[in-house]
């Protein structure tokens, strides 16, 4: 059971605009930056957006986040058949109870 | 251009211990964070554990499952970061990958696979 909640999957047709959430709670999302991570198939995970909003260079504008309270939001514009891949939110968690750096449990982006 | 390089994975009974490696280029090592995260075959990215730079106290920290079994350490005049696990149980089988940064984790290696199984 991950810390942070996010749906297993979801789809899309190329063109459209796809959303992936990511719930957590005061001890994370709240209160710290968000990172998001893409895993495309056989590969090590790449940075995608991090301090919650910000793209690293050459990551396409397609590609933004937001937060609002708790929740953490990855959207992708215009979906390519590239983005096929698993998409992860990051964050610390300031609670004992939870490790330093939590993740969701991963999302599988499906181009229709 | 960040890269690293994860080595030293592999085959080890339950019980065993085994040394990661991870060669940093393109960064100053001696400046950055360093975290290692892992990927059970078929699972998603869980967090094992992280050291700090020298310069903000060299600290580690370890993820629950871990803790007391596995140490990272770093020589940063080789560009090395290292992994060591001991007593390792079949739930420590997966893809361990280096990672470097602080709120964020920008840099990640191609992973070294290690299984643990009698």
């Amino acid at each position: 059971q991950s810390v942070l909640t996010q749906p297993p999957s979801v789809s899309a047709a190329p063109g459209q605009k796809v959303t992936i959430s990511c719930s957590g709670s005061n001890s994370n999302i709240g209160i710290n930056y968000v990172s998001w991570y893409q895993q495309l198939p056989g590969t090590a995970p790449k940075l995608l957006i991090y301090d919650t909003d910000k793209r690293p260079s050459g990551i396409p504008d397609r590609f933004s986040g937001s937060k609002s309270g708790t929740a953490a939001t990855l959207g992708i514009t215009g979906v390519q058949t590239g983005d096929e891949a698993d998409y992860y939110c990051g964050t610390w968690d300031s609670s004992l109870s939870a490790a330093p750096l939590v993740f969701g449990g991963g999302t599988k982006l499906t181009v229709l | 251009e960040v890269q690293l390089v994860e080595s030293g994975g592999g085959l080890v009974k339950p019980g065993g211990s085994l040394r990661l490696s991870c060669v940093a280029s393109g960064f100053t090592l001696r400046n950055a964070w360093m975290s290692w995260v892992r990927q059970a075959p078929g699972k998603g990215l869980e967090w094992v554990g992280r050291i700090k730079s020298k310069i903000d106290g060299g600290t580690t920290s370890y993820a629950a499952p871990v803790k007391g079994r596995f140490s990272i350490s770093r020589d940063d005049s080789k560009n090395t970061l290292y992994l060591q696990m001991n007593s390792l149980k079949s739930e420590d089988t997966a893809m361990y990958y280096c990672t470097t940064g602080t709120t964020f984790l920008g840099g990640w290696g191609q992973g070294t696979l290690v299984t643990v199984s009698s």
